[in-house]
């Protein structure tokens, strides 16, 4: 258990409707991090907050939106969804707003999104 | 653009044999650089990690070497085990200039089998 929560495990939803993914980050760190793992992809870096600010934008749609809010945990925004979204979707967390020099990125286990 | 690439997407090997996983990197901002281990419909798990003032890292069983003139990375591990099959990710980051965000390479399936 790496001590980051995501909510929902799984998640069936149809094309054109919108669906929000929370995140929990384990207890003191301060940075979250999005990522999407597609069949074909690999993972992919969305975005990252830290304490509650965005500090980083990877390969993010502009139907996706995310947030972090002052407890810290976060929401990742899925609207306008195509069957191409579905996806596997990870959060990460950290303490410091900088991975590397041992400050490890811990993963949830991700939220199952299947579009139909 | 797929900065850093995994270019085996399996690998399979004998138990108690050396894993030997590669990954290439195309950007030399990276500066450090982790690998994870995934288990099926569970998240990455980080393994190890290397600085590029580094070549080489090891922790038990895994050793992670690194060669910042070919932009190269591998990972050994011996002697392979059968719980270690699984999803074996590298990734890099660039602490200065892309903050935290890592970029993963695609991923190599590794079958270590009995």
């Amino acid at each position: 258990d790496s001590g980051v929560t995501q909510t929902p495990k799984h998640l069936i939803t149809a094309t054109g409707q919108r669906v929000t993914l929370r995140c929990s980050p384990r207890s003191g760190d301060l940075s979250v991090y999005w990522y999407q793992q597609s069949l074909d992809q690999g993972l992919q870096f969305l975005i990252q907050y830290y304490n509650g600010e965005e500090r980083a934008k990877g390969n993010i749609l502009e139907r996706f939106s995310a947030q972090q809010f002052p407890d810290l945990h976060s929401e990742l925004n899925l609207s306008s969804l195509e069957l191409g979204d579905s996806a596997l979707y990870f959060c990460a967390s950290s303490v410091a707003i900088q991975s590397g020099r041992g400050n490890t990125i811990y993963f949830g286990e991700g939220s199952w999104l299947t579009v139909v | 653009d797929q900065q850093v690439k995994q270019n085996s997407p399996s690998l399979s090997v004998q138990e108690g044999r050396i894993s030997i996983l590669n990954c290439d990197y195309t950007n030399s901002m990276f500066d450090y650089f982790l690998w994870y281990k995934k288990y099926p419909a569970e998240g990455p798990t980080f393994l190890i990690s290397i600085s590029s003032i580094k070549d080489k890292n090891e922790d038990g069983r895994f050793t992670v070497f690194l060669n910042k003139s070919a932009k190269h990375l591998s990972l050994h591990i011996v002697p392979s085990q059968p719980g270690d099959s699984a999803v074996y990710f590298c990734a890099a980051s660039a602490i200065y200039n892309q903050g935290g965000k890592l970029i993963f390479g695609q991923g190599t399936e590794l079958s270590v089998k009995p």
